[in-house]
């Protein structure tokens, strides 16, 4: 049973650095083709895609967000920790973690999140 | 990077009608995109990948289908349960895989 949990501060002034933590269970991120992606949705919003982190410890970002993120993982703790730099008001959003399935049909081969935490409401707010 | 529009972004329909709901991408995404489900105040549930695969569990009236840069995800018929926000998200080559802007489906 895979299960993932977002934790953090619930509010954050503006300029502030934003630390979350997905801790999870049911998979190790050390097995290959394995991830762990943020995603974010701000109230009444679409979801919006951040950023991922694989088993081989690749990265990827959104381009848009960038210079602001980092992802990184704790293998030993079956952590991954987003931070995201410069917070402003519209920033103001529910953070998600998700598990990153991979999968190949015919042997082509894709991605989806099929495991997501409950998420995180994060306020920025001075 | 990849844009993704859904259609309609809202829908009104009742309970045992047949739903469409429209994905196109901004270039061609082979059949690489999923589909999720969204419950107010919930995280989204994982419905669909490669265009037509039903994650396991999910009931057969969702179906998928679509290559290149239209698809669709229809809902034989609905479900009181069914009513909820749909997202599409590309998943083709490397991230970021962005979503759709979702679709909200409403009791009428």
């Amino acid at each position: 049973q895979i299960t993932l949990k977002e934790s953090g501060p619930t509010m954050v002034k503006p300029t502030q650095t934003l630390t979350l933590t997905c801790t999870f269970s049911g998979f190790s991120l050390t097995s290959s083709g394995v991830g762990v992606a943020w995603i974010r949705q701000p109230p009444g919003k679409a979801l919006e895609w951040l950023t991922l982190i694989y088993w081989d410890d690749d990265k990827r970002y959104s381009p848009s967000l960038k210079t602001r993120l980092t992802i990184t993982k704790d293998t030993s703790k079956n952590q991954v920790v987003l931070t995201m730099t410069n917070m402003t008001l519209v920033d103001t959003a529910t953070y998600y973690c998700a598990h990153h399935l991979p999968y190949c049909i015919n042997g082509v081969c894709s991605s989806a999140l099929d495991y997501w935490g409950q998420g995180t409401l994060v306020t920025v707010s001075s | 990077d990849i844009q993704m529009t859904q259609s309609p972004s809202s829908l009104s329909a009742s309970v045992g009608d047949r739903v469409t709901i429209t994905c196109r991408a901004s270039q061609s995404i082979a059949r690489f995109i999923n589909w999720y489900q969204q419950k107010p105040g919930k995280p989204p549930k994982f419905l669909i990948y490669a265009a037509s695969n039903l994650q396991t569990g999910v009931p057969s009236r969702f179906s998928g289908s679509g290559s290149g840069t239209d698809f669709t995800l229809t809902i034989s018929s609905l479900q009181p349960e069914d009513f909820a926000t749909y997202y599409c998200q590309e998943s083709y080559t490397s991230p970021p895989y962005t979503f759709g802007q979702g679709t909200k489906l409403e009791i009428k």
